[in-house]
């Protein structure tokens, strides 16, 4: 069956530490794939995509790695803050369509 | 740029009544809309593709005669829950992707509706 999971319901770590939230599918061929960050109570915000021939990507304090092999997305972090607290979540394409990972949520603590 | 609108943030109606649902993309066009629904500690489950001047195509399970869809344009797109009962209450959100894009092909996320049946 085709699954995206996402590697932990919750992730805790320290302040001006790396955060990296995985992303692994299974029985899709996605072009491409798409990262968001949901705050409670809101929708999601598009963070960065990355395409099935890029290795990496980055934007800012954000980059993210896709290996179509492992059929895996990372999503770094780095110098973390408490205002990147949320939910991220992972998306792919499926004909023409998004279809969501189940979302890490993700405490930055001071 | 690229901003999505819902009305309205939350409603609370009684079982059997119906509810509608807008979405709008203030700053552009978008051929097809997204809806979906998103129970709490969930992630978001794909309920519809809205297209502009056709039928929506619904996914498995949805039951397109209870949710119905209306793309009247370019920019707006509505979802009427009809007859709700109360586990119709959910978090729906809707998303478009412009039609005339850079090539890229995020979507654009509205702030969502809180739908609470009593």
């Amino acid at each position: 069956s085709q699954k995206i999971e996402q590697n932990s319901e919750a992730l805790n770590i320290q302040e001006g530490k790396t955060a990296t939230l995985t992303c692994n599918y299974t029985n899709y061929s996605p072009a491409y794939l798409q990262w968001y960050r949901q705050d409670p109570g809101r929708g999601p915000v598009f963070l960065l995509l990355i395409r099935e021939n890029e290795k990496e990507k980055r934007k800012e304090r954000l980059k993210v790695t896709f290996d179509t092999t492992l059929k895996q997305s990372l999503f770094h972090i780095t110098a973390s803050q408490p205002a990147d607290s949320a939910t991220y979540l992972c998306a792919l394409d499926n004909t023409d369509k998004l279809i969501f990972g189940t979302g890490t949520r993700l405490q930055v603590f001071p | 740029g690229a901003v999505v609108s819902q009305h309205p943030s939350w409603v609370i109606c009684k079982s059997g009544t119906s509810v509608k649902i807008e979405c709008r993309s203030l700053d552009f066009q978008a051929t097809t809309m997204f809806w979906y629904r998103q129970f709490p500690k969930q992630s978001l489950m794909l309920m519809a593709t809205s297209n502009e001047g056709s039928k929506a195509t619904y996914e498995q399970g949805v039951e397109k005669d209870k949710f119905l869809i209306n793309h009247a344009s370019l920019t707006l797109s509505t979802l009427t829950v009809t007859s709700a009962h109360p586990e119709d209450s959910s978090f729906y959100i809707c998303s478009a992707h412009p039609l005339y894009g850079t090539g890229s092909y995020e979507q654009y996320f509205g702030p969502g509706t809180r739908l609470t049946v009593t």
